[in-house]
């Protein structure tokens, strides 16, 4: 049972251009959502994260944005560079379950020049 | 800070030979290390949950007698691999918390593993 999914394997966006990645959860009791970067036979790297008390949260041309009640979140990069291309991942994580990061599949991004 | 390492990077055995891979923290204690297993296109699964100078919670479906994982000190956890076969090929990758926060994890660069 995937509790975290990103339906899109892969996106290509165009440089410049303003890139969007989707996740969906399905447990309610997640409390705070990540995203990690990851480059080929490399470790993720922290992104950006979201508290559920938020809905919004910015930093530089990052964004990531939450919808609770349709156990949604996105993350926008724009303006979207060559160097952003790699695998991103969505995670979530519950308190209850102490530091346990539960990832999606990822989704390959692609900026073109 | 927050650097996390692993060892070796890349590893490749023949079938029924043991792998062990080590994970540090290089700048900080690690209260909890963490041990995650990626399949080609495919995400992380958590294997197990270590802290230090206790036994690792494993996850379900996690053999605890093939993946045998030692967390000695607050900067060195490892994962041994038993009995290595070639569906145990993988890229195996490990994180560190320090704990300052529940949502706080460092990751190391990975290890792939090939057995042949």
């Amino acid at each position: 049972d995937q509790q975290v999914k990103q339906n899109s394997p892969s996106l290509s966006v165009q440089e410049g251009r303003i890139s969007i990645l989707n996740c969906d959860y399905t447990n309610s009791m997640f409390d705070y959502f990540l995203w990690y970067k990851k480059y080929p036979a490399e470790g993720p790297t922290f992104l950006i994260s979201i508290s559920s008390i938020k809905d919004k949260n910015e930093d530089g041309r990052f964004t990531v944005f939450l919808n609770k009640s349709a156990k949604h979140l996105s993350l926008h990069i724009v303006p979207s560079q060559p160097g952003d291309s790699a695998v991103y991942f969505c995670a979530a994580q519950n308190m209850e379950y102490g530091n346990k990061l539960v990832f999606g599949a990822g989704t390959i991004l692609r900026v073109k020049s | 800070g927050a650097v996390v390492s692993q060892h070796p990077s890349r590893v490749i055995c023949k079938s029924g030979t043991s792998v062990k891979i080590e994970c540090r923290s290089l700048d900080f204690q690690a209260t909890t290390m963490f041990w995650y297993r990626q399949f080609p296109k495919k995400s992380l699964m958590l294997m197990a949950t270590s802290n230090e100078g206790s036994k690792a919670t494993y996850e379900q479906g996690v053999e605890k007698d093939k993946f045998l994982i030692n967390h000695a000190s607050l900067t060195l956890s490892t994962l041994t691999v038993t009995s290595a076969h070639p569906e145990d090929s993988s890229f195996y990758i490990c994180s560190a918390s320090r704990g300052t926060s529940y949502n706080e994890q460092f990751f190391g660069p990975g290890t792939r593993l090939t057995v042949l």
